[in-house]
């Protein structure tokens, strides 16, 4: 099993252009997350999806939409980047098993926008 | 906002020692879980302690909660330089999410 993957793993970006962030996990996962890390701050959540066709707001998810057409996939766009969005995003994804949300996580991506 | 805190921001030991940090949280919670994460790799869960429990082990971890402070700690024994990697706490309040603390950096020296 792959677990958690992620897609790309860099990418720079011009301010205001456009780019989606592909997570797939193959574990039959219900729950899908979309984290940022940054320097001093751990991980903020910026959406999540509690299942196919679900998506709602974590704590930072201004300038980004979701989709989660598929179980296994979900998806993180940004439409109009911008310098502030530089950071490291990390998915992550969960089936809370009795009721513990025990989260597996990819490798990252690391976006630079310029 | 951030639920977990840790103490202290970063930690330097010699190989051998114990490592110990802190996490303090502000809501009530159904666990309190930990993760690793090396240098530029993702996070991997290491140990979750339930609410109604005090203390739990899993190799050469250590894991206590206080639930009358919204606090707990990690205690690494018998570091080794493989240990070296940032430690997080992460408090789940059973709404489907996590709210990860600013994390721990352990450096052991060799």
């Amino acid at each position: 099993n792959a677990g958690v993957t992620q897609t790309p793993k860099f990418r720079v970006l011009k301010t205001g252009q456009s780019m989606t962030l592909l997570c797939a996990q193959d574990m039959n996962h219900e729950y899908m997350y979309w984290y940022r890390q940054d320097p001093g701050m751990g991980l903020r959540l910026i959406h999540y999806s509690v299942g196919e066709g679900t998506t709602a707001k974590g704590e930072v998810p201004d300038g980004y939409n979701v989709s989660r057409l598929k179980k296994q996939n979900f998806l993180l766009g940004l439409e109009s980047a911008a310098p502030s969005q530089t950071s490291v995003y990390f998915c992550a994804s969960s089936q809370l098993a009795g009721g513990l949300n025990e989260q597996f996580f990819g490798p990252g991506t690391r976006l630079t926008v310029l | 906002s951030q639920q977990g805190e840790e103490d202290p921001q970063a930690l330097s030991i010699q190989e051998g020692e114990n490592a110990t940090m802190n996490c303090s949280y502000k809501t009530s919670i159904n666990n309190l879980q930990w993760y690793r994460q090396n240098s530029g790799r993702g996070l991997v869960h290491l140990i979750l302690i339930r609410s109604n429990e005090r203390e739990k082990h899993s190799g050469r971890l250590r894991v206590t909660l206080d639930t009358s402070k919204k606090s707990s700690s990690l205690l690494i024994t018998a570091s080794r330089a493989a240990d070296t990697a940032s430690y997080f706490c992460a408090a789940d309040n059973n709404d489907y999410k996590l709210s990860f603390g600013a994390g721990t950096t352990v450096t052991v020296r060799a």
